[in-house]
């Protein structure tokens, strides 16, 4: 089975700072990369995926992550964070051969101060 | 508008008390899946459905039984909870089911079941 570490459970960051989410899956086969945001009471939302093709995925909301395949890494950054960016990150991982099983990191509690 | 629907947002219940989880999407989707969210433990795949009466087990199925009689309803059904399915629940669904697991999958809103 699969693993997706998302080692940050907390991360505090002042308004108009940048921010790094972490992100690590085990596979060493080929996988499809995902993160989606949850606001509270709410669903969850796509943010970005990667599926193939340029390592450098960009998303909604600003966000854009880098595909890293020798370090197994799919982190998450912004630049400039807002208020309205405060909610729960998860990173998400499918096995691309297997396909329809997805593991879900255990989430990164992003609090922007203002 | 294109959505999943769950039902009942919200859920208190005893322990052996058989229920049922409703889901529905509005989207013709081929596949959908059904999540639990414990803190600490992120999502957790219980079970999921390629189309029409296929269904295969996630990672946590153990206690929880699904059906996939309509292409639109996914219900979740747990026939004895006990304490331990005490959590959030989320039905998600995606276009299809033989991409690989690369569509984006869109969520439902939520169901928050406490079992006694």
């Amino acid at each position: 089975a699969q693993s997706v570490t998302q080692l940050d459970s907390q991360v505090p960051v002042f308004e108009e700072a940048p921010v790094e989410l972490r992100c690590n899956y085990s596979s060493s086969v080929s996988v499809y990369l995902f993160w989606y945001v949850q606001y509270p009471n709410q669903g969850l939302q796509l943010l970005l995926k990667y599926l193939s093709g340029s390592t450098l995925v960009k998303g909604i909301n600003g966000f854009e992550a880098e595909f890293n395949k020798s370090q197994t890494s799919f982190h998450l950054r912004k630049p400039s964070v807002h208020i309205s960016d405060t909610a729960e990150y998860f990173c998400a991982v499918s096995v691309s051969d297997t396909g329809n099983q997805f593991y879900f990191g255990t989430g990164t509690s992003l609090t922007v101060i203002p | 508008e294109a959505q999943v629907t769950q039902n009942p947002r919200y859920l208190i219940t005893v322990t052996g008390k058989k229920l049922t989880v409703t889901c529905s999407q509005n989207m013709n989707h081929e596949y959908m899946s059904w999540y639990r969210q414990d803190p600490g433990l992120g999502l957790r795949q219980i079970y999921y459905s390629m189309n029409v009466e296929v269904t295969d087990k996630g990672d946590v199925p153990e206690g929880y039984k699904v059906s996939r009689k309509e292409k639109r309803n996914f219900p979740l059904i747990l026939e004895s909870p006990s304490p331990n399915q005490t959590s959030l629940y989320f039905c998600a669904s995606s276009l299809s089911a033989w991409v690989g697991g690369s569509d984006t999958q869109y969520f439902g809103p939520g169901t928050r079941l406490t079992v006694l």
